[in-house]
């Protein structure tokens, strides 16, 4: 029982190279979430899907794509990589709806040159 | 607009000592709020919630959390720090409108001296 599972664990990219960041989970959670963590500002919400077969953005999805593939995998595109999306990337999961709490994976750290 | 602000970039505390990490929240209605915890080179880890009931609530490792209405906080507390309680601290709210989505605070550092 892995968890969330994200890969890569750690990536560079030069300025306008593209990238998918993958996220999976065996927890059978129906939400899901990307997160990016910058410091001093805490997580800050890309984008989630509440359940399989839908997206929806967050508080800063400018620069991002998403793709839930199915109810496991969740995946995080950058299609032209800025020094502004240097970050950590985190995913997360949420069971139901009257669960709140989040499981998050390890994180993607991206650095962009 | 929702929001959780933590004022305080760092708290120092000595082993043993009782430990506070401050929240303060910002939700039309009522408030679910969390704590979740951030060891180094870690994700995060879900500590406890607030949705309704009993103002104090106790959650993971020894920590529990005072929601005080009036005052709009909710800290986080434990009566006695461990080293090993030295970590990245997040407080978060969910939503109101939108139950999918929550907001987090910029975190907390937590460092506990022997």
């Amino acid at each position: 029982n892995a968890g969330v599972t994200q890969t890569p664990k750690f990536q560079v990219l030069k300025t306008g190279q593209s990238m998918t960041l993958q996220c999976a989970q065996d927890m059978n959670h129906n939400s899901m979430y990307w997160y990016r963590q910058d410091p001093g500002m805490g997580l800050r919400l890309i984008y989630y899907s509440a359940s399989e077969g839908t997206t929806d953005k967050g508080e800063v999805p400018n620069g991002y794509n998403v793709s839930r593939l199915n109810k496991r995998e969740f995946s995080l595109r950058l299609e032209s990589a800025a020094p502004s999306q240097t970050s950590v990337y985190f995913c997360a999961t949420r069971t139901t709806v009257f669960s709140y709490e989040q499981y998050f994976g390890p994180g993607t750290r991206l650095t962009v040159t | 607009a929702q929001s959780v602000a933590q004022p305080e970039d760092q708290v120092n505390v000595a082993e043993g000592n009782p430990l506070t990490v401050k929240c303060t929240y910002s939700v039309s209605g009522n408030p679910y709020l969390f704590w979740y915890v951030q060891y180094p080179n870690r994700g995060l880890q879900f500590l406890l919630k607030y949705i309704t009931g009993d103002n104090l609530v106790k959650g993971s490792y020894g920590f529990e959390a005072e929601f005080n209405k009036s005052q709009t906080s909710f800290h986080l507390k434990k009566p006695s720090a461990l080293v090993s309680d030295s970590a990245l601290y997040f407080c978060a709210v969910r939503d109101s409108d939108n139950f999918n989505k929550f907001y987090f605070g910029s975190g907390t550092k937590l460092n506990v001296k022997p």
